[in-house]
């Protein structure tokens, strides 16, 4: 059984770009949340999606967005990239919002110069 | 709201001697707690959970957690460290029914002298 897919795993962005990180979950799970990991702030919550709906939401700006698609893959994007957006960016899935347990796909680390 | 402390940043044990990485947390009722791994470069990997009942969890890789209510704890160890146990632990804790919405805490890095 495939584990939580995440593309790209590495890339470098320049100030003031946007990216696109990809997630694909666990087959059969159709919650998906997503972490930012980095040295200062450690893991923080994003956003979760459930059935195409984000269900909850971090205390990130709005700069921060994500999407869940009929097939539960999910996309974040950052918009304007600042330097302090370089970071560790982890999916999780889970079978539902209230299954408890998450299991994390390996990350995309994105380098912001 | 809820947090989570992680004392210790970072910890050497020589192979074959126990281990003991503390957590505390801060929650309103009784949480859902978790204890994750993550080797360099890699993801988040589950070792225990606890949610109710027995307050002395088993999890993979021969590590164990106790539930302390009253202390607030939820202290990880293992018997006999392995070399490849160096990484890093994070607990987490989050409310019950939902938590895909977790807070972690600092994480302790743990390295292995041979």
């Amino acid at each position: 059984k495939a584990g939580v897919t995440q593309t790209p795993r590495y890339l470098i962005k320049t100030r003031g770009q946007q990216v696109t990180l990809s997630c694909s979950p666990i087959s059969g799970h159709r919650s998906v949340s997503w972490y930012q990991q980095t040295p200062g702030q450690g893991l923080q919550f994003l956003f979760e999606y459930f059935s195409e709906t984000q269900r909850n939401k971090g205390n990130f700006p709005g700069r921060f967005s994500g999407r869940q698609f009929s097939n539960s893959r999910s996309e974040m994007n950052v918009s304007t990239l600042e330097l302090g957006d370089s970071a560790l960016y982890l999916c999780a899935s889970s079978l539902s919002p209230g299954a408890n347990v998450l299991t994390f796909g390996a990350g995309s680390r994105l380098t912001v110069l | 709201a809820q947090s989570v402390t992680q004392p210790d940043i970072h910890i050497t044990v020589s192979e074959g001697a126990s281990l003991e990485l503390r957590c505390n947390y801060s929650y309103g009722a009784t949480p859902y707690l978790f204890w994750y791994v993550q080797s360099p470069g890699q993801g988040l990997q589950l070792l225990l959970k606890y949610f109710s009942g027995d307050t002395l969890v088993q999890g993979i890789k021969g590590f164990e957690a106790e539930f302390k209510r009253s202390q607030s704890s939820f202290n990880l160890r293992k018997p006999s460290v392995h070399w490849s146990d160096a990484a890093e632990y994070f607990c987490a804790v989050g409310a019950p029914g939902t938590a895909s919405k977790l807070t972690f805490g600092t994480g302790t890095r743990l390295q292995v002298t041979l």
